[in-house]
């Protein structure tokens, strides 16, 4: 079974300072996913990975980056964080024999 | 622009009062729709792809249907355990992305 591990689970951090999330899948399964969940607008893709240092933008990249620099890990960053950036923050893969997305628990990040 | 509307926001039921929840989507090319489960706390948990007009899926006590226009989810006599937001996703021919819906809050009185 694909397993996922997202660190931090919960972060406090104040406006300006950068953040790094980490998502770690203990497969090698090619396509990793940033989500964030707001109330509302459900979830909405940030980035996307199809490969080591293959990445992709989304629906909502604006103040994000990201960097993928091996198969299993996929960090996302955000460079100098704002309170509209308070969100729950899920990280999904998705392989070459399961064609849906599995999550991971997620990162609930507060930016005050 | 790809497009999910899910409806009803929130749905109360009693134990055992069948009812259906409604994915309405626009997409240019549908690869496949999708239905999560999503407990509170806990990433979403994959339920069920339909990838055809006319396809359906089984699980227990759940049912997912699709036609060109939307997808049900129809839950026959719930239990309480069936309490969970249950969101729904589309992915076209176009990209690697999923376009979900807000959800559905279902909540099973006992």
């Amino acid at each position: 079974d694909a397993g996922i591990t997202q660190s931090p689970r919960h972060k406090v951090t104040e406006t300006g300072t950068p953040v790094t999330l980490r998502c770690h899948q203990t497969e090698n399964h090619r396509y990793m996913y940033w989500y964030r969940q707001d109330p509302g607008h459900g979830l909405r893709l940030i980035h996307y990975s199809y490969g080591v240092k293959d990445t992709d933008k989304g629906e909502v990249s604006d103040g994000y980056s990201v960097s993928r620099s091996k198969t299993e890990d996929f960090l996302l960053t955000l460079e100098s964080a704002t309170s509209s950036q308070t969100s729950v923050y899920f990280c999904a893969i998705k392989g070459d024999n399961f064609p849906y997305l599995f999550f991971g628990p997620g990162t609930r990040l507060t930016v005050l | 622009e790809d497009q999910v509307t899910q409806s009803p926001e929130a749905l109360r039921l009693q134990e055992g009062e069948s009812s259906s929840l409604n994915c309405s989507y626009t997409v240019s090319g549908l690869r496949g729709l999708f239905w999560y489960r999503q407990d509170p706390g806990k990433g979403p948990e994959f339920l069920f792809t339909l990838y055809s007009a006319g396809e359906e899926k089984e699980k227990e006590r759940l049912k997912a249907t699709l036609t060109k226009k939307e997808s049900f989810l129809h839950i026959t006599a719930p239990k309480p355990e069936d309490s969970a937001t249950y969101l729904c996703a589309v992915q076209s021919y176009n990209n690697n992305d999923m376009r979900f819906g807000a959800g559905t809050r279902l909540t099973v009185k006992p």
